[in-house]
């Protein structure tokens, strides 16, 4: 099964940087890598899909890049309501894994 | 409006069984695949399985293949997942959401319904 890890685990940024999270796949997918974010004590909610498509109402900060193994998240101007947990999921095929998540905090 | 609402949750003893449901309404539910992500307590997200809309393809991850069973009925618009022979690891909130597309990523997630397995 194909894994996925994401880089770093956490991040401690301020207000106004520029944010960017990696997931690597251990083998190639295409583009069928989707981002979530999880606020705390939230559900999940998609942000991104087929690598840099962004979901119906997800803010323009957001954006998505990569191909193949090489995946990123990047949030332009990062903003207090980023507060989450970000994951990012294969789907090219079953079994659909998640990367472990990065957290990410204000510094 | 898509709504996706889960029950059968509880506390279970190690080897026992529970049968989760998942009532969704706001969009065509035969129209779309739908699967179960679980999360343990202070944990990442974990894809747990997947069927397609017509329930003629059905997935599994690893960790749960030959002990959990999903299906559903069209008719009544409910996913299921039935688990059994359940361990301790399997204890977290469990996720139903709604495809997006194909059997892939996931656009609307219920609340979740906490599985405990504990003696």
């Amino acid at each position: 099964d194909i894994q996925m890890t994401q880089s770093p685990s956490s991040l401690s940024a301020s207000v106004g940087d520029r944010v960017t999270i990696t997931c690597r796949a251990s083998q190639g997918i295409s583009n069928y890598l989707a981002w979530y974010q999880q606020k705390p004590g939230k559900v999940p909610k998609l942000l991104i899909y087929a690598t840099s498509t962004l979901q119906s109402g997800v803010p323009s900060r957001f954006s998505g890049s990569g191909s193949g193994t090489d995946f990123t998240l990047t949030i332009s101007s990062l903003q207090p309501e980023d507060v989450a947990t970000y994951y990012c999921q294969k789907y090219n095929s079953a079994p659909n894994t998640f990367g472990q998540g990065t957290k990410l905090e204000i510094k | 409006e898509v709504q996706l609402s889960e029950s059968g949750g509880g506390l279970v003893q190690p080897g026992g069984s529970l049968r989760l449901s998942c009532a969704a309404s706001g969009f065509t539910f035969s129209n779309y695949a739908m699967g179960w992500v679980r999360q343990a307590p202070g944990k990442g997200l974990e894809w747990v399985s997947a069927i397609s809309g017509s329930a003629s393809i059905t997935y599994y991850a690893d960790s749960v293949k030959g002990r959990f069973t999903i299906s559903r009925d069209n008719s009544k618009n409910t996913l299921f997942l039935q688990m059994n022979t359940l361990r301790a690891e399997d204890t977290a909130v469990y996720y139903c959401a709604k495809v997006r597309w194909a059997v892939g990523d996931f656009d609307y997630w219920g609340q979740g319904t906490l599985v405990t397995v504990s003696s």
